[in-house]
């Protein structure tokens, strides 16, 4: 059974940093391009940032590029996105999210990261 | 940055109507074009990718058409756990965007 699953998420304050992970399992992980999604609360679905399988092309929503920098781990079946300079609009559920046919067919239950003072 | 926009933005229907929700792409992405389901509280499900190949597992009620700008989900005749906001993404090109979401409820 394909499964993701977030962790590291939590309170910070405006400026502070969050290191949030996804661990992968019943699916061969370096085959599977992955993403970082997020949710604002009560909005839709932002796409944050992309990486594929090789780690060999990554891409970033313009609101987070330079503050946000996802990588992963293949032999530890990981995804990581380290997120620094926080602010209150980083506050969202994020979701870790793979696929190799261009969507996105598996998804993790998501991670909250709330951004206050 | 490529928009897409979803209409409309909420519908209720009954069981056994046939839903049809549309998502327009500001430029042309080929059939690039996934849609999600997603139930309050809960991660999105993937239900269609290429914009009209169903996912494994999804109920044969649910169908996507189009290419180019206009796309279409149809579901051919709702059934009571078929509530909750549907989204379309378009993976044309970087960044990768989705439509504002269509609520679905029961009446």
């Amino acid at each position: 059974q394909e499964h993701l699953v977030e962790s590291g998420g939590g309170l910070v304050k405006p400026g502070g940093s969050l290191r949030l992970s996804c661990a992968a399992s019943g699916f061969t992980f370096s085959d599977h391009y992955m993403s970082w999604i997020r949710q604002a609360p009560g909005r839709g679905l932002e796409w944050v940032s992309y990486i594929t399988g090789s780690a060999n092309s990554i891409h970033y929503a313009e609101s987070v590029k330079g503050r946000f920098t996802i990588s992963r781990d293949n032999a530890k079946n990981s995804l990581y996105l380290q997120m620094n300079s926080l602010r209150a609009e980083d506050t969202a559920v994020y979701y870790c999210a793979s696929g190799v046919r261009g969507a996105f067919d598996i998804w993790g239950q998501g991670t909250l990261v709330t951004v206050s003072s | 940055d490529i928009q897409m926009t979803q209409s409309p933005s909420s519908l209720s229907a009954s069981v056994g109507d046939r839903v049809t929700i549309t998502c327009r792409a500001s430029q042309g992405i080929s059939t690039w074009l996934a849609w999600y389901q997603q139930k309050p509280g809960k991660a999105p499900k993937s239900l269609i990718y290429t914009a009209y190949s169903l996912q494994s597992g999804v109920p044969s009620r649910f169908s996507g058409s189009g290419s180019g700008t206009d796309f279409t989900l149809t579901i051919s005749s709702l059934q009571p756990e078929d509530f909750g906001t549907y989204y379309c993404q378009q993976y044309r090109s970087y960044p990768l965007t989705f439509g504002g979401g269509t609520k679905v409820e029961i009446k």
